[in-house]
């Protein structure tokens, strides 16, 4: 069965541009959750798509954006990027319902770096 | 739920020693304890995890308890092995929310 893959790995945008990442999940997973890992913030929940809906969503500016399609893949979209943008961006699939709610796979994760 | 607290940061041991890594969270409703280790380049793996209902579960080499009354839980590693080397992270969640992490701790078995 294969992993969450997520695309690109990594990628150096500067000030001002816009970045979109894509994930696929595990086959058969609905729910989809992105985080932003950063040394010194942790790992920060952004938001999650179920059935291509967002069903959560953290406390984030609203330059990141997401959406879902009916295969379930998803994009983050982050806009007029800043330098604190920087970061890895981690998602993760799972089947959004009953026990396996709970349960995250995650991807590798993109490296954003902005300049 | 949103409250989790992680300690200690970094933790080093001999091999063959034991770690222990704790967590406190603050949402009495919290129904989902579980703990994931990254290693380096990879993304967060789950390695094991225990439910509201449960004080205790073991998995071979490691082990996490809860205390719900005083609102915290522990990851116990046994028999360390430099493998064992990561960054690991426990999450809680309480009702239909999401995992909310801990800040992590860099656990490094000295051969």
């Amino acid at each position: 069965k294969a992993g969450v893959t997520q695309t690109p790995r990594y990628l150096i945008k500067t000030r001002g541009q816009q970045v979109t990442l894509s994930c696929s999940p595990i086959s058969g997973h609905r729910s989809v959750s992105w985080y932003q890992q950063t040394p010194g913030q942790g790992l920060q929940f952004l938001f999650e798509y179920f059935s291509e809906t967002q069903r959560n969503k953290g406390n984030f500016p609203g330059r990141f954006s997401g959406r879902q399609f009916s295969n379930s893949r998803s994009e983050m979209n982050v806009s007029t990027l800043e330098l604190g943008d920087s970061a890895l961006y981690l998602c993760a699939s799972s089947a959004g319902t009953g026990l396996g709610a709970n349960v995250l796979t995650f991807g590798a994760g993109s490296r954003l770096t902005v300049l | 739920g949103e409250n989790v607290e992680q300690h200690p940061s970094t933790l080093s041991v001999q091999e063959g020693d034991s770690a222990v890594i704790k967590c406190t969270y603050s949402d009495s409703a919290s129904n989902y304890f579980p703990w994931y280790k990254q290693e380096l380049g990879k993304g967060p793996q789950l390695i094991i995890d225990i439910r509201s209902n449960v004080g205790e579960k073991k998995d071979q080499r490691i082990a996490v308890t809860l205390n719900k009354t005083a609102k915290h839980f522990s990851l116990h590693i046994t028999e360390t092995q430099p493998e064992d080397s990561a960054v690991y992270f426990c999450a809680n969640r309480f009702g239909a929310n999401n995992l909310f992490f801990g800040t992590g701790t860099r656990l490094t078995v000295i051969p």
